[in-house]
């Protein structure tokens, strides 16, 4: 069964206190994986598509990387509007996204 | 338009009660999905349009719930019989025709309260 696994749960850290969020797959066939930040109350804003191993890309603070079995979401130096989860999905074979539970950031100042 | 829209914004349905959430999709985006998201998980699939084809509906949970979208445009959910257990936010998104990876764009969603 095709699953998406993110990891931890909740992450706090202080401002500019650098970490990563992990996200591990099992997909038959992976057509695309991709991030996506949610503030409360909004729906998921897209930030990144990765679509094969050692692809990297990168946007203000944060930088995405792909393997064959998870993706990181690295942050720099965070700031305390960087507060949201971060949703990571995957395309397989066909036309389905499934996402992962999401990560819970929070940046203190 | 810009982005997807998704209308009400908020609904309080007594139980029993039948609602209809709207979807207007991007422009030219002829890809077309309602997702369901519950307190603090990530969204779950429930169903997928291409165009007016409903190509797959099998993450409706029951047949409470139905979907369509008659010009290949605007899509409403709809559900019957609304039941506590419906309580939740339902997302509606929108890509190009889906081929390899094609990101899909989510609106603010429908947040629904059954009580």
């Amino acid at each position: 069964e095709d699953q998406v696994t993110q990891s931890p749960e909740a992450l706090r850290l202080q401002e500019g206190e650098s970490s990563s969020l992990n996200c591990s797959y099992t997909v038959s066939g992976l057509r695309g994986l991709f991030w996506y930040r949610q503030d409360p109350g909004k729906g998921p804003e897209f930030l990144f598509t990765l679509y094969s191993a050692g692809e990297e890309k990168e946007k203000e603070r944060l930088k995405a990387t792909l393997t064959k079995k998870e993706s990181f979401l690295h942050i720099t130096a965070p700031k305390p509007e960087d507060s949201a989860t971060y949703l990571c999905a995957v395309q397989e074979g066909g036309f389905k996204t499934i996402f992962g539970a999401g990560t819970r950031l929070f940046v203190k100042a | 338009g810009a982005g997807v829209s998704q209308s009400p914004r908020y609904k309080v349905a007594k139980r029993g009660q039948d609602v209809a959430l709207r979807c207007d999709p991007i422009s030219g985006h002829v890809s077309l999905f309602w997702y369901q998201q519950a307190l603090g998980q990530g969204p779950e699939f429930l169903t997928y349009f291409q165009n007016e084809a409903q190509l797959d509906k099998s993450g409706l949970p029951s047949d409470r719930f139905f979907a369509e979208r008659p010009e290949g445009s605007v899509s409403t959910l709809k559900i019957q019989r609304t039941q506590q257990e419906d309580s939740a936010v339902y997302l509606c998104a929108s890509s190009l025709p889906t081929g390899v990876g094609n990101t899909i764009y989510f609106g603010e969603g429908s947040w629904l309260t059954v009580v």
